[in-house]
């Protein structure tokens, strides 16, 4: 079992709609949590941090993370066709991010 | 620019070959990480430098595979008798406290 989990989807939305992903994972030692944004052929950009249990917003972003389920969710509202993009959910311990496979979404014109 | 830099961004190699990418991290970052992903899934951790020290090395980097690090700022990552499976985007990241700040890759292909 890997320690992290994600739906690799893909996942295809109409512009507008809200965009749900998560992951679950099985490391009580993690302790911080992240979403990357990746573009075809680039590096992972940092779009969402926190360290508690409880929401961050951002913007159009929320990120969720509940500690005693092990589980995390980010959420998308009004999505652009510019958040076309592969999402990452990463976990760190006290040194090491581990990253999810991954969840490819597509927002339709 | 102040983030993370990698040289070369593409390296198509023959198989045998020896190959050398090198990442210049974020100024003042004492942390340096080297990842490596392949298509379809996520970045996978292949080492770790704490200034010029390598903390932690995963399984996945094998004898064939070397990083450095000197004197805390760039560092470079080697691999020596390339095979096919080496292909793959090499990933950097640098952080000062928690949050990792990566670079754009290094895409291998070995033919």
């Amino acid at each position: 079992q890997k320690e992290v989990e994600q739906d690799p989807g893909p996942l295809s939305v109409p512009e507008g709609a809200i965009v749900s992903l998560n992951c679950t994972y099985s490391n009580s030692a993690f302790q911080y949590f992240m979403w990357y944004r990746q573009y075809s052929r680039k590096g992972p950009e940092l779009l969402m941090y926190t360290y508690s249990s409880g929401n961050k917003e951002d913007g159009r972003f929320t990120a969720q993370v509940d500690k005693s389920s092990k589980y995390i969710s980010l959420f998308i509202r009004d999505s652009q066709p510019s958040d076309s993009a592969t999402y990452l959910c990463a976990m760190k311990d006290d040194y090491k991010l581990s990253f999810g496979a991954g969840t490819t979404v597509t927002v339709r014109a | 620019d102040t983030g993370v830099s990698q040289d070369p961004r593409h390296k198509i190699t023959k198989r045998g070959q020896n190959v050398t990418f090198r990442c210049d991290p974020i100024s003042e970052h004492n942390r340096l990480y080297w990842y490596r992903q392949t298509l379809g899934q996520g970045p996978e951790f292949l080492t770790y430098f704490q200034n010029e020290a390598q903390l932690e090395k995963s399984r996945l980097l094998s004898d064939r595979f070397s990083a450095e690090r000197p004197k805390g700022s760039f560092s470079t990552l080697e691999i020596q008798r390339t095979e096919q499976g080496d292909s793959a985007m090499y990933l950097c990241a640098s952080s000062a406290f928690e949050k990792l700040f990566f670079g754009s890759g290094t895409q291998l292909s070995v033919l």
